[in-house]
């Protein structure tokens, strides 16, 4: 089973409707995130979390909220969906290692989502 | 975070070397260089990454200049499954405070032939 799981893995949704993409890792790390990737760019970070109090906006988080229900588990919200949210989403953890973080980023396999 | 630079695309010949380039003339003294690579459409995977020295693992080994930059990552035999988008990235070790996550650019699109 993977570390980190992302459900649904595909979704075609309808402009306006509410959206739910959840994360659930079994890494035992502290700190998730989420990412979105348009075709032929990199991946750009919406939202991430330190531990279940604490959550951070990313460098694109318009549009979107988040949930950190437990340590494992981190969702992502799109309450009013529009077409320029269709995009690959992937969730990612991270280990804080005392002091210091490494940057190590291990990634879920990605939910795509359409948005008509 | 210091920015980098990589060519939007290579070509390696399958069991050959690949040597992919990246540019980090900004890089400060305390940040670190990773790479990552993202095989077509998955996940990113983290590849490997260090401060000043040269690194090796299993996967690849990363050559840093002594100046800090520019690094090239080398995939000493490449197989077809190589094939993917390989991000460069700079970033200090997150100690607090800040924002967090590494940020991915356009990376360079390493293509292996048979």
């Amino acid at each position: 089973d993977a570390d980190v799981t992302q459900t649904p893995r595909n979704r075609i949704t309808k402009t306006g409707k509410r959206i739910m993409l959840e994360c659930s890792q079994t890494k035992g790390h502290d700190r998730m995130y989420w990412y979105r990737q348009d075709p032929g760019l990199g991946l750009r970070l919406i939202y991430y979390s330190f531990d279940v109090k604490d959550i951070n906006k990313g460098e694109i988080s318009d549009g979107y909220s988040v949930s950190r229900q437990a340590q494992a588990k981190f969702s992502l919200s799109l309450e009013s969906a529009i077409p320029n949210q269709t995009a690959l989403y992937f969730c990612a953890t991270s280990d804080f290692a005392g002091e210091v973080n490494t940057g190590e980023l291990f990634f879920g396999e990605g939910s795509r989502l359409t948005v008509l | 975070d210091a920015k980098t630079t990589q060519p939007t695309s290579m070509d390696c010949a399958e069991g050959r070397a690949a040597n992919l380039p990246c540019n980090h003339s900004t890089i400060s003294g305390n940040e670190y260089v990773y790479w990552y690579r993202q095989i077509h459409s998955q996940g990113p995977q983290y590849i490997i990454h260090g401060l000043k020295n040269n690194e090796t693992n299993e996967m690849a080994s990363l050559i840093i200049t002594e100046d800090r930059k520019s690094s090239t990552l080398i995939l000493p035999h490449a197989t077809l499954r190589d094939t993917a988008v390989y991000y460069c990235i700079v970033r200090a070790p997150y100690s607090g405070g800040g924002a967090d996550g590494l940020t991915f650019g356009k990376g360079t699109h390493l293509i292996i032939q048979p």
